[in-house]
């Protein structure tokens, strides 16, 4: 169980242009699913965390409106980046809190498989 | 600044045990220590986690010194696909997200 998909797993785009991954869980609901990026050789940075019904929640320097993240069902949180330009090249993560989790007790996130995206 | 503290890199030989270990010595008392590790170009995977005591599963064994300050991740037969890197991660049970350090590149090799 407990398994996050993502779609697709790359994608290489023309600058200028949008892209939209998809985050699923399969097998269990999810109301908060987090966006991460990873560059080369670096670890994993925070963008935003998707909440299902409600407005997403970016970390500084995240520019909300570049990174459109939409959680509109208990199971799909998507992520679009607007206007991509090279810099925008990187690996895309995403992870959903597992919903057993108790007040004040651990929390798992189980992670996607990545989506790595290239922009000319 | 950060809550942990790892090694950059680490060795092992296949079939032997592999050691991690992680300092967090501003660990508060409703923290918990997980691990999670990546394997490249993949998405990370969830380990172990615990909180007091000593923790394990079916993919390792944590250790978690009494003080709390320092924990070791035990992997007790490492294998070539254990290859990976290996992030200790201190959060509260009600913390809203993870926050993932730079983590151990633990190399497995025959």
């Amino acid at each position: 169980g407990a398994v996050v998909s993502q779609h697709p797993s790359w994608v290489i785009c023309k600058s200028g242009t949008s892209v939209k991954i998809e985050c699923r869980s399969l097998d269990f609901q999810a109301t908060t699913m987090f966006w991460y990026r990873q560059f080369p050789k670096q670890s994993l940075m925070l963008m935003a965390t998707s909440n299902e019904g409600s407005k997403a929640t970016y970390e500084q320097g995240v520019e909300k409106d570049k990174f459109l993240i939409n959680h509109a069902s208990l199971t799909l949180s998507t992520l679009t980046v607007t206007s991509a330009h090279p810099e925008d090249s990187s690996f895309y993560i995403c992870s959903a809190r597992v919903p057993w989790a108790t007040a004040g007790g651990p929390h798992e996130q189980f992670f996607g498989p990545g989506t790595r995206l290239t922009v000319l | 600044d950060a809550k942990t503290t790892q090694p950059t890199s680490m060795d092992c030989a296949e079939g032997r045990a592999a050691n991690l270990p992680c300092n967090h010595s501003t660990i508060s008392g409703n923290e918990y220590v997980y691990w999670y590790r990546q394997i490249h170009s993949q998405g990370p995977q969830y380990i172990i986690h615990g909180l007091k005591n000593n923790e394990t599963n079916e993919m390792a064994s944590l250790i978690i010194t009494e003080d709390r300050k320092s924990s070791t991740l035990i992997l007790p037969h490492a294998t070539l696909r254990d290859t990976a890197v290996y992030y200790c991660i201190v959060e509260t049970g009600t913390a809203s997200k993870l926050t993932f350090g730079t983590g151990t590149r633990l190399q497995v090799t025959l």
